[in-house]
């Protein structure tokens, strides 16, 4: 396609339960990111890829947090025993070049809501 | 203090007027920097790159003040449309800070 992908749009799980979101960057995007964003603020970071190179999980706020981008492309982000706390829309975005000045285009975000 | 800060707002502003808000940087090692516009429930577009010498894209002039460390967008005959969210993005390295954002609402 010609943006960004991710799926589901809408993820509802129980507290305790494991979830994985997806996202397709656009083609030929080197960078993919990763960003939480609760209601009313701007998007946290949260993990960074170049190709398949996770450079950068600082972002990440626990270790039930992880995320893969085994072929370069597409990338997962799981998340294991889910807590209320977890309840946030998670966006993906793609960049053509690593630590460039290139912005970055986004998914339009999977909403998780934790029961 | 945090590392980009806005002001939330909302900005109340008639149709058809100029509005402008800032952003403030902490790290003068920030390399680049953009305006992304973010609508309710949406994901943030990219509104326009800020250069050092000042951009302009139709009604919109974003400027860059690395002394004082902050950027500014100007919104020129503000339309109903233009009702959004604004949110600043500052790169360091590779990482991008985001302001929380500025919530503008024009009304007829």
């Amino acid at each position: 396609g010609a943006g960004v992908s991710q799926s589901p749009r809408y993820k509802v799980a129980k507290r305790g339960q494991d979830v994985a979101l997806r996202c397709d960057p656009i083609s030929g995007h080197v960078s993919l990111f990763w960003y939480q964003q609760a209601l009313g603020q701007g998007p946290e970071f949260l993990t960074y890829f170049q190709n398949e190179a996770q450079l950068d999980k600082s972002g990440l706020p626990s270790d039930r947090f992880f995320a893969e981008r085994p072929e370069g492309s597409v990338s997962t982000l799981k998340i294991q025993r889910t807590q209320q706390e977890d309840s946030a829309v998670y966006l993906c975005a793609s960049s053509l070049e690593r630590g460039s000045n290139q912005p970055q285009h986004f998914g339009d975000g999977t909403r998780l809501s934790i029961l | 203090r945090k590392e980009v800060e806005q002001d939330p707002g909302p900005f109340n502003v008639p149709e058809g007027a100029t509005v402008a808000f800032n952003c403030t940087y902490s790290n003068s090692a920030s390399q680049s920097f953009f305006w992304y516009r973010q609508d309710c429930r949406k994901e943030p577009k990219l509104l326009m790159s800020v250069y050092s010498s000042g951009n302009e894209d139709g009604r919109f002039t974003a400027q860059l003040n690395r002394a004082s460390q902050y950027i500014s967008l100007l919104i020129r005959d503000s339309k109903l449309s233009d009702s959004a969210t604004y949110l600043c993005v500052v790169i360091l390295n590779y990482q991008l800070i985001w302001g929380a954002g500025t919530k503008l609402i024009i009304k007829p």
